[in-house]
């Protein structure tokens, strides 16, 4: 089944503990993202891979660092958590970084993650 | 500035009511525009989009939108709601570059009373 994957689903941490949410899919995709998701503010992006090393900054950036070393696999890392990063996050995926009518991302289920 | 707005926060609707939701854009150029649904739980699933050519498009589960250029919009439509539609709801707009970021609305819930 064409999917993206994400892990943890659910994690509560602590401040200052270093985290990483994994991320990969399996449709042979070269565009990935990740978008975090607050109430009142909708989804906003955080980071972008166009392709394996190539990855960019999205609208909320700060306080994240993700990696492509495989195609498949876009990890979130979250180097010290903070309070104000308890969020529900979604990783996506698309054929290539351009919209076409063929070409739409696919989401994850979506990682809630809390800092204390 | 670009935004993408959906006025309204939270709708409740009588199931076998119909049902609109708003969806409004600001940005410069024509841009993609879609609709998501995320069910409690759950990741985001496309409803519909929108690229060119008709202006009314058909999507998943019933729902269809349209887009009118004039008002900057892009309202999505059920004629009949069922319960199993009760989600929150989100607009989003994307353009040919631009690293295919979605720009998403704030999102409206839906409740459906019996």
């Amino acid at each position: 089944e064409a999917q993206v994957t994400q892990n943890p689903r659910y994690l509560i941490t602590v401040t200052g503990k270093k985290l990483t949410v994994t991320c990969s899919q399996n449709m042979n995709h070269e565009y990935m993202s990740w978008y975090r998701q607050d109430p009142g503010l909708g989804l906003r992006q955080i980071y972008y891979s166009m392709n394996v090393e190539v990855t960019d900054k999205g609208d909320v950036p700060e306080g994240y660092k993700v990696s492509r070393k495989e195609k498949r696999n876009f990890p979130l890392i979250l180097e010290s958590p903070s309070p104000n990063q308890t969020s529900l996050y979604f990783c996506a995926s698309s054929l290539t970084i351009y919209h076409s009518g063929a070409n739409v991302l696919t989401f994850g289920a979506g990682s809630r993650l809390t800092v204390l | 500035a670009q935004s993408v707005t959906q006025p309204d926060i939270h709708i409740t609707v009588s199931e076998g009511a119909s049902l609109e939701l708003r969806c409004n854009y600001s940005y410069g150029a024509t841009p993609y525009l879609f609709w998501y649904v995320q069910s409690p739980g759950q990741g985001l699933q496309l409803l519909l989009k929108y690229f060119s050519g008709d202006t009314l498009v058909q999507g998943i589960k019933g729902f269809e939108a349209e887009f009118k250029r004039s008002q900057s919009s892009f309202n999505l439509r059920k004629p009949s709601v069922h319960w199993s539609d009760a989600a929150e709801y989100f607009c989003a707009v994307g353009f040919l570059t631009g690293a295919n970021n979605l720009f998403f609305g704030t999102g409206t819930r839906l409740t459906v009373i019996p």
